[in-house]
């Protein structure tokens, strides 16, 4: 148990469908971040939230949108997706100034 | 942001043998550099981390070599066991500035029993 949860699992939407993915960490930590893992790629960060400001958005789609209304909770809001979006999303968290990240188990998304 | 290569893409080692994963950078801001686990259906683990101001650390059977002049890191897994098998991701990251770490694009290892 890494203290990181992602709800849901598992997630199947058509490219029209508007859905959410949540992430809540009970270790503390006042950042927050969202990545995307795909087969045969490296970890892709998305966003990354310090004390609940955005300070990182690597030039994601707009169809991804993410908040973090608190230092605990961070969401990734989905709509009008494509399927090369189907991926592993993680999310993860970590001290501001400290030492490594504590990934969720991911939310398995497929796009169809 | 600066990139970390890592090497082998993917490892085939016998139960009992050492695993040895490699690392490089070029940025040498970096000053933490960890190492995760990541089995199938499961999000990456932390695993040990290393800074520079030492040239190893082990936590039981995982041993992180650091070579400060070559730039270079390595994971060793010492007895490697079936349950190692699992892709392996090391990283670094400033910690002065950006806390946003860089990953090396994994390895995949598989522990023959």
């Amino acid at each position: 148990e890494t203290g990181v949860t992602q709800t849901p699992r598992h997630l199947v939407m058509g490219m029209t469908n508007k859905k959410s993915l949540k992430c809540e960490q009970h270790l503390g930590h006042n950042a927050m971040y969202w990545y995307k893992q795909s087969a045969k790629k490296p970890l892709e960060l998305m966003f990354v939230y310090s004390l609940e400001e955005r300070v990182e958005n690597n030039s994601v789609p707009s169809r991804f949108s993410p908040e973090c209304p608190n230092s605990s909770h961070l969401f990734l809001h989905l709509h009008t997706l494509q399927p090369e979006d189907s991926a592993l999303y993680l999310c993860a968290s970590s001290q501001e100034w400290g030492s490594g990240q504590y990934f969720g188990p991911g939310t398995r998304l497929t796009v169809t | 942001q600066q990139q970390v290569k890592q090497s082998p893409q993917s490892l085939i080692v016998q139960k009992g043998g050492i695993s040895i994963i490699n690392c490089a950078y070029e940025n040498t801001a970096f000053d933490y550099f960890p190492w995760y686990q990541q089995f199938p259906g499961k999000g990456p683990a932390l695993l040990i981390a290393i800074r520079p101001d030492v040239s190893e650390k082990k936590e039981g059977r995982f041993t992180i070599s650091f070579n400060k002049s070559a730039k270079q890191f390595s994971l060793h897994i010492m007895d490697s066991q079936p349950g190692d098998s699992a892709t392996y991701f090391c990283a670094a990251r400033v910690s002065g500035g950006s806390y946003i770490p860089t990953f090396g694009r994994g390895t995949s290892l598989i522990v023959h029993p």
